[in-house]
């Protein structure tokens, strides 16, 4: 079965710290991979979604990168974060076989920034 | 771009009463509807799915409808227990992306 790690769970860095959040998946080959971001335990915002290896694609310009270094590696990066980073980040894979388009989330990483 | 509204931002029922979230969106080529729970502390997790070509799909206490000509679909929870408590978001795909609603803080009381 398919299964989906995302690390590590809490996190606080102080302002202007590097970022870099982990995202894998198992039991699936060539999945679409997703980054997004929730505020305030709401809304979830699409930051970045890849296709394959070395494809990003970003929908907000920000203070944050991603990238694909392994078919089933995603990683969320900043080199300097910022105040505004703070927030409660999720990666998601959706499968490409057959016609199921539901996004699997992982249990999320809590992001402090102080 | 697809836009999605979902309604109300937050809801309290007593515990055995019916519970109904509304989700409208913009794009009539939109496909696929699905719903997430959202547990506190939890990433999403997929709880129900329609897509377009059926008007009503039922999984036990919960249903989804779409109503493709009006552009909108609904979740329904029947008699809600306290562990339906959550955040629960609809979403639209359209041109390949899930395009996700605002949320609703369900409550339910004992």
């Amino acid at each position: 079965s398919q299964t989906i790690h995302q690390w590590p769970a809490t996190l606080v860095q102080p302002v202007g710290s590097p970022l870099s959040l982990e995202c894998t998946v198992e039991g699936t080959s060539n999945p679409n991979l997703y980054w997004y971001r929730q505020a305030a335990g709401r809304g979830l915002q699409l930051l970045f979604y890849s296709v394959g290896i070395g494809q990003i694609s970003s929908e907000v310009p920000q203070n944050l990168s991603a990238s694909r270094p392994q078919d089933r590696q995603f990683i969320l990066s900043s080199k300097k974060l910022l105040l505004s980073d703070s927030g409660f980040y999720l990666c998601a894979w959706r499968g490409r076989q057959g016609v199921n388009y539901g996004y699997t989330f992982g249990s999320g990483t809590r992001l402090t920034v102080v | 771009g697809e836009n999605v509204e979902q309604h109300p931002s937050t809801l309290s029922v007593q515990e055995g009463d019916s519970a109904v979230i509304k989700c409208t969106y913009s794009d009539s080529a939109s496909n696929y509807f699905p719903w997430y729970k959202q547990e506190l502390g939890k990433g999403p997790q997929l709880i129900i799915d329609i897509r377009s070509n059926v008007g009503e799909k039922k999984d036990q206490r919960i249903a989804v409808t779409l109503n493709k000509t009006a552009k909108h679909f609904s979740l329904h929870i029947t008699e809600t227990q306290p562990e339906d408590s959550a955040v629960y978001f609809c979403a639209v795909r359209s041109a390949r992306q899930l395009t996700f609603g605002s949320g609703t803080q369900l409550t339910v009381l004992p």
